[in-house]
């Protein structure tokens, strides 16, 4: 079955630790997305890659890294440079121009 | 800037209509719509684009005013299995091969039986 996947569910972080948050789809979809979900304030868009080795900031990208090495494969980097990295991710693919589909997102927590 | 949505939350009586809006500021090419049930990931309920026509599938249906930049979904006959958090996503394609979506902040359906 198509789909994508992320990894891990739920996820645990020290203040000032690196944490990578892993998204791989099937789907052959060029475009790949990363967001982020708080209470009450919707979907942010933090990284986008429309291709392989190409990738540009979305809304709030400060304090997050990604990579496009791979179609398939489109890891986000939180970094202890974010302050507030306490919230659901949820990673998303598409054709380009049409419909998104969404993995089942990591819940991150900061300790 | 992000869309706005109306109304925040709705509590409907199962068979009850509703309607939910989503207003941009900005010149836009397409409008999308997304249902998300709690814990669960968004899913895709349909796309409007510029000059389309309404869209919709079985008791759901929207459409898109590209002067006022406006959207609005229609829920029909409203079912439990409608409640959740809709969101819009709008997209303006200011460079085609770059297409991003921004969300609204979300409309919460609560359906009782």
């Amino acid at each position: 079955d198509g789909g994508i996947t992320q990894s891990p569910k739920y996820l645990f972080r020290k203040e000032g630790q690196n944490v990578t948050l892993s998204c791989e789809q099937n789907l052959n979809h060029d475009a790949m997305y990363w967001y982020r979900q708080d209470p009450g304030q919707g979907l942010r868009l933090i990284y986008y890659s429309q291709i392989v080795n190409d990738f540009q900031k979305g809304d709030i990208a400060e304090g997050y890294s990604v990579s496009r090495e791979k179609k398939e494969s489109f890891p986000l980097t939180v970094t202890s440079a974010q302050k507030n990295p306490t919230a659901f991710y949820l990673c998303a693919s598409s054709r380009g121009g049409v419909e998104q589909f969404f993995g089942p997102g990591t819940r991150l927590t900061v300790l | 800037q992000q869309p706005v949505q109306s109304p925040q939350a709705v509590i409907l009586r199962e068979g009850e209509d509703a309607v939910i809006n989503c207003s941009s500021s900005k010149a836009l090419y397409s409008v999308h719509w997304y249902r998300q049930k709690h814990g669960e990931a968004p899913v895709f309920l349909m796309i409007l684009l510029k000059g389309g026509e309404q869209k919709g599938h079985d008791k759901i249906s929207a459409s898109f005013n590209e002067k006022k930049q406006q959207s609005s979904l229609y829920l029909t006959a409203s079912q439990l299995s409608y409640s959740g958090t809709y969101f819009c996503g709008t997209e303006k394609r200011a460079n085609f091969g770059n297409e991003k979506l921004t969300f609204g902040t979300g409309t919460r359906l609560t359906i009782i039986p």
